[in-house]
């Protein structure tokens, strides 16, 4: 049973370019959590997604920044034009779906976003 | 509302003491309190957690002792290793909302 799978694990992108980071959630899950953090920092709630649906968004900048979790496949979080501030490690978690709500994260390994 | 501070930022402990760690929340609805430990380059992966109808859980040399009044927690890491050291967050959430975390402890154990 893989755990959550992030690709890719570093990605480099120049200033103005996109970055498209992926995270297949573990079998059986149906929650995505998107995190953001950055060095020496805690972890940022970014967006909140269930299959084909955006449940919860208020982490997410107004502006460049967007996510999906298509019914097949994996999410996707999108960041256009990128700026130096957007280097950090970005984690994508997931959670199963249970009567009771959803405890118990799993965490990906992350994807590490250098723009230069 | 939604913070959870945690102190302290960093801990030294000499190895076989007792590291601890405390959290403080603010949103009376959470319940549910994880602790999360992350080790370099790797992602946070789940240690222990505990839901508020208890005041303390145990699982080997790892506990969480709840203070629903106080509104805080603390993970308490008896017999602290090398291997132990790591930063570790806790966090708290309700139901399927996204978990709030707090701003981590870097845990150095001293052989």
């Amino acid at each position: 049973n893989a755990g959550v799978m992030q690709n890719p694990r570093h990605l480099v992108r120049r200033r103005g370019q996109e970055a498209r980071l992926r995270c297949s959630p573990m079998k059986g899950h149906s929650h995505v959590y998107w995190y953001r953090q950055l060095p020496e920092e805690g972890l940022k709630f970014m967006v909140y997604l269930q299959k084909e649906n955006i449940i919860d968004e208020s982490g997410m900048p107004k502006e460049r920044f967007s996510a999906e979790f298509p019914k097949e496949g994996p999410s996707i979080l999108r960041i256009q034009q990128v700026v130096r501030g957007d280097s950090a490690a970005y984690f994508c978690a997931s959670s199963p779906y249970t009567v009771q709500g959803n405890y118990g994260y799993t965490f990906g390994s992350g994807t590490r976003l250098t723009v230069v | 509302q939604q913070q959870v501070k945690q102190s302290p930022q960093s801990l030294i402990v000499q190895k076989g003491g007792i590291s601890i760690i405390n959290c403080a929340y603010e949103n009376t609805a959470f319940d549910y309190f994880p602790w999360y430990q992350q080790f370099p380059g790797k992602g946070p992966a789940l240690l222990i957690a505990i839901r508020p109808d208890v005041s303390e859980k145990k699982e080997g040399r790892f506990t969480i002792s709840f203070n629903k009044s106080a509104k805080q927690f603390s993970l308490h890491i008896m017999d602290s290793q090398p291997g132990d050291s790591a930063t570790y967050f806790c966090a708290a959430g309700r139901g399927a909302q996204k978990l709030v975390f707090g701003q981590g402890t870097r845990l150095t154990i001293n052989p």
